[in-house]
């Protein structure tokens, strides 16, 4: 069984700092791992995966992660954040050769002027 | 990337009365598509699994009489909440996995329907 746990259910910054927020799995298998953006009241947005490889991923809007095995984590992070960054962000893991994934509980990024 | 439509967006209605949700793959075919629910400020919970041409598989919990799913086609999944109470109301959201023989690596999911049930 697989689980997520999102340590920070709200993250406040200032726009123009750098953000990280932390995501850490548990599985027993190899995995896919993955980040998505949800904005209110909407669907999930992809941001970026990993599958393989180098273990740094850059996705979309200039959000970067970096997989490490040892630590089983998988942290986001954007060196300057803006006002519309501000949403729920959710990490997700699945089996690999599954696709169905296992949400964390999700974090606020709330960007302040 | 893939698309994936949800229909309605928000719906307000009745309690007693049963709701549909609609959930297209608008340019692949999705042989399985998935429905979760999410509470506010809460990660999203698998509800059930859809599969085309037969049976839903359920997540424990979840009331497959009270939650109807159906998926006629490769491009059209429903899920009608039936006898809807005020605790039903909540943000469902579907996804599904695109078709293509190879090894899949993500779902696609919809926009969401808002339910608020009166």
């Amino acid at each position: 069984a697989q689980s997520v746990t999102q340590l920070d259910s709200q993250v406040p910054v200032f726009e123009e700092a750098p953000v990280e927020l932390r995501c850490n799995y548990s599985s027993s298998v190899s995995v896919y791992l993955f980040w998505y953006v949800q904005y209110p009241n909407q669907g999930l947005q992809l941001l970026l995966k990993y599958l393989s490889g180098s273990t740094l991923v850059k996705g979309i809007n200039g959000f970067e992660a970096e997989f490490n095995k040892s630590q089983t984590s998988f942290h986001l992070r954007k060196p300057s954040v803006h006002i519309s960054d501000t949403a729920e962000y959710f990490c997700a893991v699945s089996d690999k050769g599954s696709y169905i994934p296992t949400f964390g509980r999700g974090t606020s990024l709330i960007v302040h002027p | 990337g893939a698309v994936v439509s949800q229909h309605p967006s928000r719906v307000i209605c009745k309690s007693g009365t049963s709701v549909k949700i609609e959930c297209r793959s608008l340019d692949f075919q999705a042989t399985t598509m998935f429905w979760y629910r999410q509470f506010p400020k809460q990660s999203l919970m698998l509800m059930a699994t859809s599969n085309e041409g037969s049976k839903a598989t359920y997540e424990q919990g979840v009331e497959k009489d009270k939650f109807l799913i159906n998926h006629a086609s490769l491009t059209l999944s429903t899920l009608t909440v039936t006898s809807a109470h005020p605790e039903d109301s909540s943000f469902y959201i579907c996804s599904a996995d695109p078709f293509s023989g190879a090894e899949n690596t993500e779902a696609f999911f919809g926009q969401g329907t808002r339910l608020t049930v009166v």
